[in-house]
């Protein structure tokens, strides 16, 4: 099955820079690949998603990039502020057969005011 | 007010006893889900169900029992063969399948006495 992985596992950045977060796939076949945010003793809730048939995908300060040549896709988030300290998941499947969604193990990020 | 909810907030466990949690939605999905979060880690899957009567089993599903006799109501029982029961559980659910949005209850904390 598919093996999501995620690094580093935890990222502190000061406020108003940017936050990157990476994610490596194992199955490449897997063509939606979502990223969630977490917050403590919340559910998680997607924030931004992108399919294999492209590339890039953005919204406002959230966008995220997918390599399928290399299996890896990240999460950039530019201009952090404060209540972007969560927790941030991403997740990989595939569209055929039973490829249920496999989640990586989490980033905390924390930004410093 | 659309959305997933999930009962009890916190849930204290026996030795030997099962427990019920309960997850319901109003968005009219038709997929359901149930995950276990531990410390540090992804969200692992549980039991998924894409149609009312039917479910399958996740990755950990040995010591869970599920149910779905209707389309909004998907409850999880951790039975007394669940050995390390305490965890944070997540129920979820997504309009029809695994490369759509999965939209989160709040979670439930168990806790074993």
């Amino acid at each position: 099955g598919e093996n999501v992985e995620q690094h580093p596992s935890t990222l502190s950045v000061q406020e108003g820079d940017s936050a990157v977060i990476k994610c490596t796939y194992s199955d490449s076949a897997s063509n939606y690949f979502p990223w969630y945010k977490q917050e403590l003793g919340k559910g998680p809730q997607l924030i931004i998603d992108i399919r294999s048939n492209v590339g890039e995908k953005k919204d406002q300060r959230i966008a995220v990039t997918l390599n399928k040549t290399a299996k890896h896709f990240s999460l950039h988030i530019t201009e952090t502020q404060p209540e972007d300290s969560a927790v941030y998941f991403c997740a990989a499947s595939g569209a055929y057969g039973n490829n249920r969604l496999a989640f990586g193990k989490g980033n905390q990020v924390v930004v410093i005011p | 007010d659309g959305g997933i909810t999930q009962s009890p907030k916190y849930l204290f466990r026996k030795e030997g006893q099962n427990v019920t949690l309960s997850c319901e939605q109003n968005l009219n999905h038709d997929a359901m889900y149930w995950y276990r979060q531990d410390p540090g880690q992804g969200l692992r899957l549980i039991y998924y169900s894409q149609i009312v009567n039917d479910f399958q089993k996740g990755d950990i599903a040995e010591g869970y029992s599920v149910s779905r006799e209707k389309k909004e109501s998907f409850p999880l029982t951790v039975t007394s063969a669940q050995k390390n029961p305490t965890a944070f559980y997540l129920c979820a659910s997504s309009a029809r399948d695994y490369q759509e949005t999965q939209y989160f209850g709040p979670g439930t904390r168990l806790l074993v006495l």
